[in-house]
């Protein structure tokens, strides 16, 4: 069955460092996304990405995050100065259409010390 | 403020017993309602859901929606140790994002 791959699944990061996520959505699917889950917290949405652009964001994706899907399958979010408070699992996601449902990663477990 | 609220946050049951969960919602652009079941990590997809009053069956898991009174129930009968997880209500506003609840934590005792 296909999948949302995520990698590296835990990042351990120095505050200050710069950090790539990166995601391998479902083949066919036009819709990406991140969300991000501190832990014992909810699942929060940080960017969606449709046709090579964003689509939405969130007040967390601020000027420190980014998104990219530098060629056909990698989707990546880079976070350039991680702060403590960035530490979460973050999940990428992806759907095949509009009004369709999404089909979540395993996650990268990221832990800025 | 576009809410999505689960109750009850935490439940522990017997196997066998049937439980249900509530969510209850206030968005200002409603497009459909999802269900999700989280283990350990990734939420894995139940059930979506844009039309009130149709229920969603997948074996023993159904749910249904109610656009008026703004709440959705996740029925599970015959509960098992392997239903055991957190289960998130998650709302798409708009067209592309999708709002999640707080989740319920299942535990369901052998």
């Amino acid at each position: 069955e296909p999948e949302v791959t995520q990698t590296p699944s835990h990042q351990v990061t120095q505050m200050g460092q710069e950090v790539i996520l990166r995601c391998v959505p479902i083949s066919n699917h036009l819709y990406f996304y991140w969300y991000r889950q501190i832990l014992g917290q909810k699942v929060e949405f940080l960017v969606s990405f449709y046709n090579n652009e964003i689509s939405e964001k969130s007040e967390i994706f601020d000027d420190q995050f980014s998104v990219e899907r530098p060629d056909g399958s990698n989707f990546t979010l880079k976070i350039r100065s991680t702060k403590l408070e960035d530490s979460a699992m973050y999940f990428c996601a992806s759907e095949q259409g509009f009004m369709t449902e999404a089909f979540f990663g395993q996650g990268t477990r990221l832990t800025v010390v | 403020e576009d809410k999505v609220v689960q109750s009850p946050l935490s439940l522990v049951v017997h196997e066998g017993d049937t439980v249900t969960l509530n969510c209850s919602y206030e968005v200002t652009n409603f497009r459909s309602l999802l269900w999700y079941k989280q283990e350990k990590k990734a939420p894995t997809f139940l059930f979506m859901l844009t039309s009130s009053g149709i229920e969603k069956k997948s074996g023993r898991l159904s749910s249904i929606l109610d656009k008026k009174e703004l709440f959705s129930i996740l029925n599970i009968t015959a509960t098992q140790t392997g239903d055991s997880a957190i289960y998130l209500c998650a709302i798409r506003t708009g067209t592309y994002k999708y709002i999640f609840g707080t989740g319920t934590r299942l535990k369901v005792l052998a």
